[in-house]
Formats: C-alpha cells, structure tokens, sequence
C-alpha cells in the first residue's frame, strides 16, 4: 500500500511569515495523483489541490505554492505571508493503492498563525 | 451548487446501541466514500461506493459496521452495538466520475458513552 508522511507534527509562525509544510509519499504507480486538504477548526476538510505525476511544474495559487519534486518523492506546500485565517491542519493524500481510489492521508501538519 | 451535507452532526449515544449515520453526496457524483477521524488514528478509509460496482469494504474494522448507498445516491453508515473505541468523526466524501477529487462533507462526531 502507499504511504504518505508528514513529518511536521506542529508548526507555529507568526502572521506575514512565510511557511512550508512537508509532505513525502511512497508510491508503486508510475502515475499517480497526490492531495493536500485543509481541515480548519470548524473540522471540514477543504480541498486544496490535486497534482498529477505528469506535471512536474510548480503550482502557485495565490498565497499558495506547491513544489512537486519526483526525483524525492515530496510534494511540499508553502504559504507566502501567513495569515491567522491560514491556521488548521493541513493533510497530503494519496490514493491507497493502483487502482483504488480511496485515499490515504499522512497524519497532518498543525499550523498556528499568531498575530 | 450544494456541497455533501452530514446528519446528525453529533450523536451521543450508550455502549450497546445500533447508529446510524447519513450522507447526502454532491449531486451528480458517482463514488462515495466514508472515513473515519480519530485522535489516535488519524484519518482512515472505511468503505467506497462507486455506481453499481460492489463496494470496496476493506477498511470497515469490524462486521458491526455496515453501510448502503440507495439507489445511487444517499448513504447510510451503521454501526451496530456501539463500543466506546467507536467513538470518532465520521466523514463523507464524494466524487465525479472523471476525477479522483474528494469533495467531504462537515462529518458526524460520535460519542459512545
């Protein structure tokens, strides 16, 4: 099964910082897709992004920033000028396995924007 | 458009009792998924529906727990005889047919006393 680590168990910035949160995957597909999703304290999860492995390219949207590197296996995201509105937690994903499209989800990153 | 909505929202209920929890998935949305929240565990799969394909039950934990999607649409978690380990967020999600995004709705807190 694929497996998805987040090794950043908390990280706590003050507002306008920039931060980027890890993510590394373990995958036995040669095309895969890989997920970040935002839980924010009211708890739903908000999709964020889905990458394809295709794409090499860096995503911007916004403050947000995605840097896809297959050569080791990271998909990491980064917020430019931290806003408080900015804390929750954030989780990378992965489908479990070829073929399944359920997701396996690393064990997310808290973020805490002080003002 | 209307996202996946949840019901309830909380439930508190006693060691012993059945449960059951419902989900609405986007409209037009073919695949159906449920995962469980908990502190310890983390995010986990329980059961995917996909159209008229057999559901993938491999992450239910134990044959107390059930669910069924009727008629293509709606879904219903049941857990039977209710265990305080049970005691989670249970999330729903759907998904179009042409992508894998996951789209999840604000989840059931259950409370098994």
């Amino acid at each position: 099964a694929q497996k998805v680590t987040q090794a950043q168990t908390e990280i706590s910035v003050v507002e306008k910082e920039d931060v980027t949160l890890d993510c590394v995957y373990e995958t036995r597909d040669t095309t895969y897709y890989l997920f970040w999703y935002k839980q924010p304290p009211s708890g739903e999860l908000v999709f964020l992004i889905r990458r394809n492995s295709f794409d090499e390219q860096n995503e911007i949207s916004g403050r947000y920033s995605w840097n896809f590197q297959k050569s080791t296996s990271s998909f990491n995201f980064t917020i430019t000028a931290s806003q408080v509105v900015d804390s929750a937690v954030y989780f990378c994903a992965q489908p479990m396995d070829t073929g399944r499209r359920a997701l396996t989800f690393g064990s997310g990153t808290r973020l805490q924007v002080q003002p | 458009g209307a996202g996946v909505s949840q019901s309830p929202s909380n439930k508190v209920t006693e060691k012993g009792k059945d449960v059951e929890l419902r989900c609405d998935p986007i409209s037009g949305h073919t695949a159906l998924y449920w995962y469980r929240q908990s502190l310890g565990q983390g995010l986990e799969f329980l059961i995917y529906f996909q159209g008229n394909s057999a559901p993938d039950k491999s992450g239910l934990p134990s044959d107390r727990f059930s669910a069924e999607r009727t008629g293509g649409s709606v879904s219903t978690l049941t857990i039977q005889r209710t265990q305080q380990e049970d005691s989670a967020v249970y999330l729903c999600a759907s998904s179009p047919q042409v992508t894998d995004t996951q789209y999840f709705g604000p989840g059931t807190r259950l409370t098994v006393l």
